[in-house]
């Protein structure tokens, strides 16, 4: 079955503690992202990648990093979690960057205290 | 101005009725068009997308595009129970993709 898979579905953390959110796609695209999705505010681009090697900023970068060394894998990684970092978290991907529309993942519930 | 804009709702709708959502974008350069259903606590789910002027049919789902104008409807015929969920509308610029905030759907038996 083509599905973007994240994990962990939910996660508690303490502020400061480092954590990784993993996201594999089994499709073969080339594009992936990160989005953050608060109330009120919609969906916002965190980070995006058009191709292993390749990644760049969105909208709201701060306080994440992204790697993508393989083509299927896109982590999204909190080296310091703050609690204003408390959000549901998708990743998605996409043949192209956005132009067949994007797969999302099942999202992530993260709560920081 | 934002970059999508849709009516946050609640837009309450009885059941068999048609559900009408819209959307403005503000680049004039934007290329395709996507709409998107999020039920509560799910990932968001692409239902449509349109690329060019006019209406595109799929099953009870109607998207319309009039780029002259700027926006984008999502027309939902005999509207159904299970077609309450918030509805995302997406716009690919030259550089990414922008969603909007989202109109929620509330069908009314």
């Amino acid at each position: 079955e083509a599905q973007v898979t994240q994990n962990p579905r939910y996660l508690i953390t303490v502020t400061g503690k480092k954590l990784t959110v993993t996201c594999s796609q089994n499709m073969n695209h080339e594009y992936m992202s990160w989005y953050r999705q608060d109330p009120g505010l919609g969906l916002r681009q965190i980070y995006y990648s058009m191709n292993v090697e390749v990644t760049d900023k969105g909208d709201v970068p701060e306080g994440y990093k992204v790697s993508r060394k393989e083509k299927r894998n896109f982590p999204l990684i909190l080296e310091s979690p703050s609690p204003n970092q408390t959000s549901l978290y998708f990743c998605a991907s996409s043949f192209r960057q956005g132009s067949y529309g994007y797969t999302f993942g099942s999202g992530t519930r993260l709560t920081v205290v | 101005q934002k970059e999508v804009e849709q009516n946050s709702g609640p837009l309450s709708v009885p059941e068999g009725a048609i559900a009408s959502l819209n959307c403005t974008y503000s680049d004039r350069g934007s290329q395709s068009f996507f709409w998107y259903r999020q039920y509560s606590g799910k990932s968001p789910e692409l239902i449509m997308s349109i690329y060019s002027n006019g209406d595109k049919e799929d099953g009870r789902f109607t998207a319309q595009l009039n780029k002259a104008s700027q926006y984008v409807s999502l027309l939902i015929r005999d509207s159904q129970p299970s077609d309450s969920a918030t509805y995302l509308c997406a716009v690919k610029g030259n550089e990414k993709l922008t969603f909007g905030t989202g109109t929620r759907l509330t069908i009314i038996p």
